[in-house]
């Protein structure tokens, strides 16, 4: 298996601009996780997926950010209108069964100018 | 709030000896504590876990030791290499079914 992918690796936008960042869960794993990445909080969880339904977005920063997971095999995190402050690493996570161990993809750094 | 939290945002030691890495958390009900490696450019990777009813796991030059009472537990890498230079990242698994992570503890081994 190839991971999880996440894509695009790099975006660069200006503010004010919708921004999608993508992840291909491991094939066969049931959960789903967004996290983001900044200096002050280390990796905060966004929302996470159990087979495609969202169960907890409590850590989705405000209504700007939405998720979706339309199949087993793709889920988007969209952000709109994006904000500099949004600028950070964003990473995506799979696992089979509420497990202990995630796998991780190698994230999607976004910056917003 | 953070529940979770690695205070030294850096660590650098030398080669051949001991790295430590501390972890604090705030929520007794957590159960489960594992520690993630993170390089540049490239996802976190699970590195070794302990579940609270121990007070050690060891795995080859890693240990990870968990005090209860104190709400702490500890990374421990003897000897340390070049190659262990990182991102480590505590987390900690909730009885709400979500995995809590720290700040990340950025760690040098010089050769």
């Amino acid at each position: 298996d190839a991971g999880v992918i996440q894509s695009p690796r790099h975006e660069v936008t200006e503010m004010g601009q919708e921004v999608t960042l993508r992840c291909k869960p491991i094939s066969g794993h049931d959960y789903l996780f967004w996290y983001r990445q900044t200096m002050m909080r280390g990796l905060e969880l966004l929302i996470y997926f159990n087979n495609n339904v969202p169960i907890d977005d409590s850590g989705m920063p405000e209504d700007r950010f939405s998720a979706k997971m339309p199949n087993a095999s793709f889920s988007t995190l969209k952000i709109q209108p994006s904000e500099p402050r949004d600028s950070a690493v964003y990473f995506c996570a799979s696992s089979f069964g509420q497990g202990r161990g995630y796998t991780f993809g190698s994230g999607t750094r976004l910056t917003v100018v | 709030d953070q529940q979770v939290k690695q205070n030294s945002p850096s660590l650098s030691v030398q080669e051949g000896r001991i790295s430590i890495l501390n972890c604090d958390y705030t929520n007794s009900m957590f159960d489960y504590f594992l520690w993630y490696k993170k390089y540049p450019a490239e996802g976190p990777t699970f590195l070794i876990s302990i579940s609270s009813i121990k007070d050690k796991n060891e795995d080859g030059r890693f240990t990870v030791f968990l005090n209860k009472s104190a709400k702490h537990l500890s990374l421990h890498i003897v000897p340390s290499q070049p190659g262990d230079s990182a991102v480590y990242f505590c987390a900690a698994w909730s009885n709400t079914g979500k995995l809590i992570f720290g700040q990340g503890t950025t760690l040098q081994v010089k050769p």
